[in-house]
């Protein structure tokens, strides 16, 4: 397997507009973790979903994050408008079992500018 | 609010030497603990877990779980230049997505 998938790798873009990250998820896992890391706050738990379907985004910071899994092999993380402190690395990870081991993608490395 | 707590270091060791993460965690129904390494620009990779008292070794890495004390370790023999990296912590509490500590940055110096 290729592990799971991230795109784009690195994104800039203007305060203001949209973006759109992608993931696919290690295939036949049942969960999906959006993560956001920085310096200051560490890693930090966006939203996961469990069979495609959202059960926890406590962790989305503003209305200005969503994120969709349409089916089982694709997810979005969209932020519109973006701001200059939505810069950071988010990663995507899939596990099967919710409190097993998480693997990782490569990770976006967002820079609003 | 479950938390995961490390110091951030940095943790400075000479080469050969034994380095020591530590990490302590709120939520005492815990259940299963995972090391994860974290190269600079890279993303997290899990090196070892643990998931009952005492300690378990892999090579180089012993991981140590006291969950009495909710008291989680991993020490690393023989450091190399290598072992370099972020080492964070995640715990389990049942079927719910980890939850990471900030991670401990650790320098092995040749």
């Amino acid at each position: 397997d290729a592990g799971v998938i991230q795109s784009p790798r690195h994104e800039v873009t203007e305060m203001g507009q949209e973006v759109t990250l992608r993931c696919k998820p290690i295939s036949g896992h049942d969960y999906l973790f959006w993560y956001r890391q920085t310096m200051m706050r560490g890693l930090e738990l966006l939203i996961y979903f469990n069979n495609n379907v959202p059960i926890d985004d406590s962790g989305m910071p503003e209305d200005r994050f969503s994120a969709k899994m349409p089916n089982a092999s694709f997810s979005t993380l969209k932020i519109q408008p973006s701001e200059p402190r939505d810069s950071a690395v988010y990663f995507c990870a899939s596990s099967f079992g919710g409190g097993t081991e998480a693997f990782f993608g490569q990770g976006t490395r967002l820079t609003v500018v | 609010q479950k938390e995961v707590e490390q110091n951030s270091g940095p943790l400075s060791v000479p080469e050969g030497a034994i380095a020591s993460l530590n990490c302590t965690y709120s939520d005492r129904g815990s259940q299963s603990f995972f090391w994860y390494r974290q190269y600079s620009g890279k993303s997290p990779e899990l090196i070892m877990f643990i998931y009952s008292n005492g300690d378990k070794e892999d090579g180089r890495f012993t991981a140590q779980l006291n969950k009495a004390s909710q008291y989680v370790s991993l020490l690393i023999r023989d450091s190399q230049p290598s072992d370099s990296a972020t080492y964070l912590c995640a715990v389990d509490s049942g079927n719910t997505p980890l939850v990471f500590g900030k991670g401990t940055r650790l320098s092995v110096i040749a």
